[in-house]
């Protein structure tokens, strides 16, 4: 079956560093996003990886290992702003565009 | 970035009504459109995939005779919610890929509640 696992909540200080991890089960795999949602908001889009490996873009990174079935999404610098769920979803290549999601982390900054 | 709008972003109505939702890719053209649902602090759940010009299909468990999509044009998709009732309030975000792109552009969702 399809199974994608990522911690429900994560707690993190204003500036420091956090790690969301991502790990997956599907039938096949076409590439992982990471989309950041607040409350009440639809996902915005973060990042995408098809290959294995980290792509930066700013202070978030993405890393991705399709032999582990893993993914992380690292926040650096963290902002009170980057109080958000962060939804990690994975792309079937048997079903072009569409987008297997796990359950969401919601990711608490404190001061 | 692309632009999805939703339409109405938030309602309100009374059990047995039926309500109409629109999605807009505003400034490319969308073969395909995915409708999700979410209820409060769950994912995003995958209700349909709308195609244009033709049949949109739906994900086990969804009655496609009470959630009704039109994709009339390359632009327009909109889900009809039919004879609401208070278990189908929920939040509801319709989303639309580029193909030449690998992201998925989100309308900002519409907030449904039956009373």
């Amino acid at each position: 079956g399809q199974n994608i696992d990522q911690p429900t909540e994560m707690t993190a200080t204003e500036g420091a560093i956090v790690q969301i991890n991502c790990t997956y089960q599907t039938s096949g795999f076409n590439g992982l996003f990471w989309y950041q949602q607040h409350a009440g908001e639809a996902p915005t889009f973060l990042s995408y990886n098809v290959l294995d490996g980290l792509e930066e873009k700013g202070r978030f990174s993405s890393f991705l290992s399709r032999s582990k079935g893993y993914s992380y999404l690292l926040l650096k610098e963290l902002q009170m702003k980057d109080s958000a769920s962060y939804l990690c979803a994975v792309r079937d290549e048997y079903s072009n565009y569409q987008l297997i999601w796990g359950a969401g982390t919601k990711l608490i900054i404190k001061p | 970035g692309a632009v999805v709008s939703q339409h109405p972003s938030r309602v309100i109505c009374k059990s047995g009504t039926s309500v109409k939702i629109e999605c807009r890719s505003l400034d490319f053209q969308a073969t395909t459109m995915f409708w999700y649902r979410q209820f409060p602090k769950q994912s995003l759940m995958l209700m349909a995939t709308s195609n244009e010009g033709s049949k949109a299909t739906y994900e086990q468990g969804v009655e496609k005779d009470k959630f009704l999509i039109n994709h009339a044009s390359l632009t327009l998709s909109t889900l009809t919610v039919t004879s609401a009732h208070p278990e189908d309030s929920s939040f509801y975000i319709c989303s639309a890929p580029i193909l030449a792109s690998n992201e998925q552009f989100f309308g900002p969702g519409t907030r449904l509640t039956v009373l």
